[in-house]
């Protein structure tokens, strides 16, 4: 069970839009619809912001969206806020039933 | 509004059994709730890995990683799950969560979800030392 793999780090400037990707396999990301996005801020637990894709859990910023495309999955925050700065992981559904989780991206607001 | 709290020994001698229990406050019963209870780790400065987690039937599930030493257990009367990692060493040093999934269902084919975290506990810290 291999993790997902993220860049190790993405920046951007307030107000700005970054891309966060996650790179799977057919046995994971390529085969379902259940890919989530996790915000993890130093000494916090780690916070949904996406989940199934593209789906928002109540009270998260619609400048957070998802998307997938074949084995890849990617997070976009448009208008970065300061707030936005923390790590990010992405996780999907694999074939075996379980989930993995991708290396997480550190996001950095200039 | 569902809460997770965990609980536990901070400090576990190699070779021995962690032993943690996530608390769960929640305006419904887990006899009857739609979801897996799971277990969550990060060791320092390392990325999250799912541990394992079980259904309100008993049915479980565990990363291979940890398969042969990892067990969850569910007490519902007491609205606790627990989680048992067995002969631990210094890689099992980590910071710990319980969570739970936004959906998830088992029958008689077998167990289905999202496997998305929407409720985390704050986390407790555990060293193998």
């Amino acid at each position: 069970q291999s993790a997902l793999t993220q860049p190790a780090s993405v920046a951007g400037s307030p107000g700005q839009s970054v891309t966060i990707s996650c790179t799977g396999s057919s046995s994971d990301i390529g085969s379902y619809d259940y890919v989530s996005w996790y915000q993890h801020h130093t000494g916090k637990a780690p916070k949904l912001v996406i989940y199934d894709v593209s789906n928002r859990p109540t009270g998260v910023p619609d400048r957070f969206s998802g998307s997938k495309s074949g084995n890849t999955a990617s997070l976009t925050i448009s208008g970065l806020q300061p707030e936005d700065e923390a790590v990010y992981y992405c996780s999907s559904h694999t074939t075996g039933g379980t989930p993995v989780f991708g290396t997480g991206a550190k996001v950095t607001v200039l | 509004q569902v809460h997770l709290e965990e609980s536990g020994p901070g400090l576990v001698k190699p070779s021995e059994t962690l032993s943690l229990t996530c608390s769960v406050s929640a305006p419904f019963s887990m006899s009857t709730s739609p979801y897996y209870w799971a277990w969550i780790r990060q060791p320092a400065g390392k990325g999250l890995e799912w541990i394992g987690h079980i259904y309100k039937d008993g049915r479980t599930d565990y990363n291979p990683s940890v398969r042969s030493r990892a067990t969850v257990s569910l007490n519902m009367s007491k609205k606790q799950f627990s989680l048992e990692v067995r002969s631990v060493t210094a890689a099992d040093t980590a910071m710990y969560y319980c969570a739970k999934v936004v959906w998830a269902y088992c029958n008689v084919t077998g167990c289905f979800g999202d496997d998305a975290f929407d409720v985390w506990g704050p986390g407790t810290m555990v060293t193998v030392s």
